[in-house]
């Protein structure tokens, strides 16, 4: 069955600051997707970004990449360059065949000034 | 060019009541999702439609049921209201053409709280 894991309930960054979000996975099958999320207070999801199994490179969206480690099933979200309006809960999520989301716990990151 | 659009925002509702959520997906998109996300917890998968019909179902019980219009808008009922279904519902939209890497659009969901 498919498993993700997010083992960081709470996240403290100073603003400006880089910050890793860890995000594990399992599943028994070669082909899948690792999106993820933000979700602020107001309760929309909001894409960030996208990493296929087969992609040979690690996905970047501006200040966003994904650090891939498919032998170590990872899929950690690096976010640069942190900013206030970053503070917010982030989900990853994996998706095999047809378009089933399945999430994380989620991290709550919180960017101090 | 409007996203997701979800009715209504809040909603509250007595134990053993029926309830609906609205939603209507991105333009262009033709595959709508449903998700519970419990306080805390990440969003749980309920179902899928495409072409008017229910293509995936995660583990919900048959008091979940939903529906899929031309428009390609869809409904969510919970009938049978119990405390534990106090949650957000989200409805997420794709289309299907983009492929299953194309990310899932979600909109801001309807608060439901049962007492």
């Amino acid at each position: 069955a498919q498993k993700i894991t997010q083992t960081q309930p709470g996240m403290f960054v100073q603003e400006k600051e880089a910050v890793t979000l860890d995000c594990t996975y399992d599943t028994s099958d070669p082909s899948y997707g690792l999106f993820w999320y933000k979700q602020p207070s107001s309760g929309e999801m909001i894409f960030l970004i996208y990493q296929g199994s087969y992609d040979q490179q690690n996905a970047t969206e501006g200040r966003y990449s994904l650090n891939f480690q498919k032998a170590r099933k990872s899929a950690n979200l690096v976010i640069s360059a942190s900013q206030l309006g970053d503070s917010a809960m982030y989900f990853c999520a994996m998706e095999q065949g047809a378009q089933k989301l399945v999430f994380g716990q989620g991290t709550r990151l919180t960017i101090n000034p | 060019d409007a996203g997701v659009t979800q009715s209504p925002t809040h909603l509250i509702k007595t134990r053993g009541q029926q309830v609906t959520l609205r939603c209507s997906p991105k333009s262009g998109h033709d595959t709508v999702s449903w998700y519970q996300q419990a306080l805390g917890q990440g969003p749980q998968f309920i179902f899928q439609y495409y072409e008017e019909e229910e293509r995936q179902r995660g583990n919900f019980p048959d008091r979940f049921s939903g529906h899929q219009f031309p428009n390609y808008s869809s409904e969510l009922n919970v009938n049978a209201l119990l405390l534990g279904d106090s949650a957000l519902y989200l409805c997420a939209s794709r289309r299907t053409e983009s492929g299953y890497n194309s990310p899932l659009h979600f909109g801001n969901g309807t608060r439901l709280t049962v007492t």
